[in-house]
């Protein structure tokens, strides 16, 4: 089946440190893949996402590439903000009766300190 | 544009008792979800539909019902809440050629 895993959290980093959240997954065919963001106390929002193999996803000095070899698709900050504090949720695409819906890791919580 | 909007953001129910959560999206999109969140879980899809008058399960449906009378607007029905169904839950809306999803800020459920 579909599916996906992440690293469990809490990730706690010094503000500047370098930042990697592991995510991989499992699927048939060739899902698309994402990095939701869930700030405290708001609804996720879209991060990044990459659609094919090799294609690399940035926003707000974040990135991932799908590596379909590996099947992950890692988030990484060159420099964390103590405002990147949230919860990282990595997705992907999958069937649904003849549409397609998100499935969701568990979630990793990161918190960073000043 | 005020998005996805949900209401209430907060609600305490007593084990039996009954309420209808309501999503509203102002974007026109085709396509909306109900999803639960729990800890260490994710989320957890309970039903979508993919067009006004349409809907259909998700992964985990059980003690849910929903209704899309109009495109902009989808409820989430507990006939009779059991404690299993304290949660938070999310709408999101998307449109049909895109993949991204708009979630709304959720709703804190508590049953007792």
């Amino acid at each position: 089946g579909n599916s996906v895993t992440q690293m469990e959290g809490p990730v706690t980093l010094s503000e500047e440190a370098f930042l990697t959240i592991n995510c991989t997954y499992t699927a048939t065919g060739y899902p698309s893949l994402f990095w939701y963001v869930q700030y405290p106390g708001e609804g996720l929002q879209l991060l990044l996402k990459a659609t094919k193999a090799d294609d690399k996803g940035s926003n707000k000095g974040f990135e991932a590439t799908y590596r379909k070899e590996t099947t992950s698709f890692h988030l990484e900050k060159g420099s964390v903000q103590v405002s990147d504090s949230a919860v990282y949720f990595c997705a992907l695409t999958a069937p649904l009766g003849g549409y397609n819906k998100l499935i969701f890791g568990a979630g990793t919580r990161l918190a960073v300190h000043p | 544009n005020a998005g996805v909007t949900q209401t209430p953001k907060f609600r305490v129910l007593k084990t039996g008792q009954s309420m209808t959560l309501l999503c509203a999206q102002d974007m026109n999109h085709e396509y909306m979800y109900w999803y639960r969140q729990d800890p260490g879980m994710g989320l957890r899809l309970i039903h979508y539909s993919v067009g006004e008058g349409t809907t259909a399960k998700g992964e985990v449906p059980d003690g849910y019902n929903v209704s899309r009378l109009k495109k902009q607007n989808f409820l989430l029905g507990l006939e009779s809440a059991a404690p299993s169904q304290t949660s938070v839950y999310f709408c999101a809306s998307r449109r049909g050629q895109d993949y991204e999803q708009y979630f709304g800020p959720g709703t804190r459920l508590t049953v007792t």
